[in-house]
């Protein structure tokens, strides 16, 4: 099993391009969820998901979108990119386990 | 409101001397507590959680619902040990996990 997986690795983004950050696992996990890791801040829930066609809002949600179509794929969308979402961004998902969590997308809006 | 407090931003120890992270929550209801370690520019990797009791690494953690409290401990510290720690809380059948700010832990030769 490949586990989480995310792409890209590194991104760099100027302000008001809009981007997908892919994310997809392989365990036939229910739950999946994204993350944003900043200095100081330690890891803030974006946007969740407990299912296909579920999805709901975490602690940070303004200026991310997200959809879940299938169990595999839980993809995170920005629309209009702020130097505020530089950060390095992890997908994570569990099925009555703790998060198995991806390697993580260092993003950067300048 | 649910809160996950690590005190300490960092921690520096020296090899073989004992080490001890501290993470405090505030829950409600009963609590699902986790630790999570990323070594450098890795992934998070689940090192304990408090419901298996076991011990990963030499590393330990006990629930105190009393203090509200699941310190993380090691007797005797490794330079491979540094890394950033992450407490966490789980809540419910939901899934979501509240992490703490992190303490980053620095094993000095």
């Amino acid at each position: 099993n490949a586990g989480v997986t995310q792409t890209p690795k590194f991104q760099v983004l100027k302000t008001g391009q809009s981007m997908t950050l892919q994310c997809a696992q392989d365990m036939n996990h229910e739950y999946m969820s994204w993350y944003r890791q900043d200095p100081g801040m330690g890891l803030r829930l974006i946007h969740y998901s407990v299912g296909a066609g579920i999805t709901d809002q975490g602690e940070v949600p303004n200026g991310y979108n997200v959809s879940r179509s299938t169990t595999e794929d839980f993809p995170l969308r920005l629309l209009s990119a702020a130097p505020s979402q530089t950060s390095v961004y992890f997908c994570a998902s569990r099925h009555n386990s703790p998060l198995h969590f991806g390697n993580g997308t260092r993003l950067t809006v300048t | 409101a649910q809160r996950v407090t690590q005190p300490e931003k960092l921690l520096s120890v020296f090899k073989g001397a004992p080490v001890e992270l501290k993470c405090n929550y505030s829950y409600s209801g009963s609590p699902e507590l986790f630790w999570y370690v990323q070594y450098s520019r890795q992934r998070l990797q689940l090192l304990l959680r408090h419901i298996s009791r076991e011990s990963i690494k030499g590393f330990t953690a006990d629930l105190n619902k009393g203090e509200t409290s699941f310190h993380l401990k090691k007797p005797f510290a490794q330079e491979e040990d540094s890394a950033m720690y992450y407490c966490a809380l789980g809540r419910g059948s939901q899934g979501n996990l509240i992490f703490g700010k992190g303490t980053k832990l620095s094993v000095k030769p």
